[in-house]
């Protein structure tokens, strides 16, 4: 069964970065694609980005210049930065596999980690 | 980006009765939209993709339907394990976006 596990820091300070890493077991990251999700207090959900089986990545327009995706495909793990942090990326970020198929040229998020809780505080 | 309108944020129901939730798109999406159900520290569970079809697993109570700007999900008969939020999310246009979300409680 394909299972994904978010780990990483629960409190980062403002204008830091923060960094998550995604474990995938079960099925390889060099399939499908993987991306980040974030759900903010109130329950607002955005799409972060992905990176697809081969290493290529696309980002939210919104987070364009602070985010980066990249991927160890030797431990199967892909991972998040976003940079310049401030109170509003407080949120609990989950990782996924996306599923994109050619039948409607379009996709879907399948497998969900348990998603891991961020605060941005000094 | 497309916006999702999710209604109603909120429901209360009782067991055994059916409820549908709504979301309706800023544009047409093309049927390209994913129904998600989530309970409390738990991860989205996929319902329903492409509108209406129905994820390997998920029981049949679970339905999906719509087309061009306006789409629904129909939980029949209401379990107490239904008792969750239910959120949508479109991929027909970049950025994917979400629905505010719906939480469903049970009488």
């Amino acid at each position: 069964e394909v299972q994904l596990q978010e780990s990483g820091p629960g409190l980062v300070k403002p204008s830091q970065s923060l960094s998550l890493t995604c474990s995938v077991t079960g099925y390889s990251i060099t399939s499908n694609y993987w991306g980040w999700i974030r759900k903010f207090p109130g329950n607002k959900m955005e799409w972060m980005g992905y990176i697809s089986y081969s290493g290529s990545t696309s980002y939210n327009p919104s987070l364009k210049s602070r985010i980066s995706i990249t991927r160890d495909t030797s431990k199967n793990q892909f991972f998040l930065q976003l940079n310049s942090v401030t109170t509003e990326d407080t949120a609990t970020y989950y990782c996924a596999r996306y599923v994109y198929t050619t039948d409607y040229y379009g996709g879907y998020f399948d497998y969900w980690g348990q998603g891991v809780m961020v605060t941005v505080s000094s | 980006d497309i916006q999702m309108t999710q209604s109603p944020a909120s429901l209360s129901a009782s067991l055994g009765e059916t409820v549908s939730i709504e979301c309706l798109a800023s544009e047409d999406i093309y049927n390209n939209l994913a129904w998600y159900q989530q309970k409390p520290g738990k991860s989205p569970q996929l319902l329903i993709y492409y509108a209406s079809s129905l994820q390997d697993g998920v029981p049949s109570r679970f339905s999906g339907s719509g087309s061009g700007t306006q789409y629904s999900l129909k939980i029949n008969s209401l379990e107490s394990e239904d008792a969750a939020t239910y959120f949508c999310l479109q991929d027909s246009e970049y950025p994917p976006t979400f629905g505010g979300g719906t939480k469903l409680e049970l009488k």
